[in-house]
């Protein structure tokens, strides 16, 4: 079935490096994607969005980056911190039945960041 | 402002019992929308509710069951409690049924033993 997915289940890097979290998905219908941040024993932090429209998208030390090709999208962290360690999970949104007009976030199982002082 | 209010935050039911979990969403968002979190896993979608009306449903079964009020605000039921229902139980808030940039709450922390 249609799915979305993270490449690792673990990511380790040293504070001040730059992480990149990828994600894969396989609707080609996909059209709207989210990143979330999950700290331990709260809920998940909305990141970054992105539209199938865009390819590229930028926030505060954030970057999604989004490949139709091969339906993949990536999230980049600059200048990686200490309080940057969390699960990050990236979540398609679209309706359970490939409705658009009725939408519900398809989560993948998660990336955890781990970062080194 | 007030962020997403769930509560409570951590329970304990026996197997067979009922509970009911609240959730009060951002002011001015009309749509809210339950997940269940199993540990290690991403949240799975459960229901959303728009303007009281239920306008999403994901693979669970009828033991789950849910309603909005004329506030907005949500309660998730579940009835005959099994020992696989225990997860973190999420509420998300938007302001439409689009889900475009929805906002979770902390999570209501569901043991059933």
């Amino acid at each position: 079935g249609e799915s979305v997915g993270l490449h690792l289940p673990t990511l380790s890097v040293q504070e001040g490096d730059n992480s990149i979290i990828n994600c894969a998905y396989s609707n080609s219908a996909s059209d709207y994607f989210i990143w979330y941040k999950q700290e331990s024993g709260k809920g998940p932090q909305f990141i970054i969005d992105i539209r199938s429209n865009m390819d590229k998208r930028q926030g505060q030390r954030v970057t999604v980056l989004l490949n139709k090709t091969v339906k993949h999208l990536s999230l980049q962290i600059a200048a990686t911190q200490p309080g940057d360690s969390a699960v990050y999970f990236c979540a398609e949104n679209r309706g359970p039945l490939g409705d658009t007009g009725r939408r519900a976030l398809t989560f993948g199982s998660g990336t955890r960041l781990q970062v080194q002082p | 402002d007030a962020g997403v209010t769930q509560s409570p935050t951590h329970l304990i039911k026996t197997r067979g019992q009922h509970v009911t979990l609240r959730c009060s969403p951002i002011s001015g968002h009309k749509s809210v929308s339950w997940y269940q979190q199993v540990l290690g896993q991403g949240p799975q979608f459960i229901f959303q509710y728009y303007e009281k009306e239920e306008r999403g449903r994901g693979n669970f079964p009828d033991r789950f069951s849910a309603r909005q009020f004329p506030n907005y605000s949500s309660e998730l039921n579940v009835n005959a409690l099994l020992l696989g229902d225990s997860a973190l139980y999420l509420c998300a808030s938007s302001l439409g049924t689009l889900n475009t940039e929805a906002f979770f709450g902390q999570g209501t922390r569901l043991t059933v033993v």
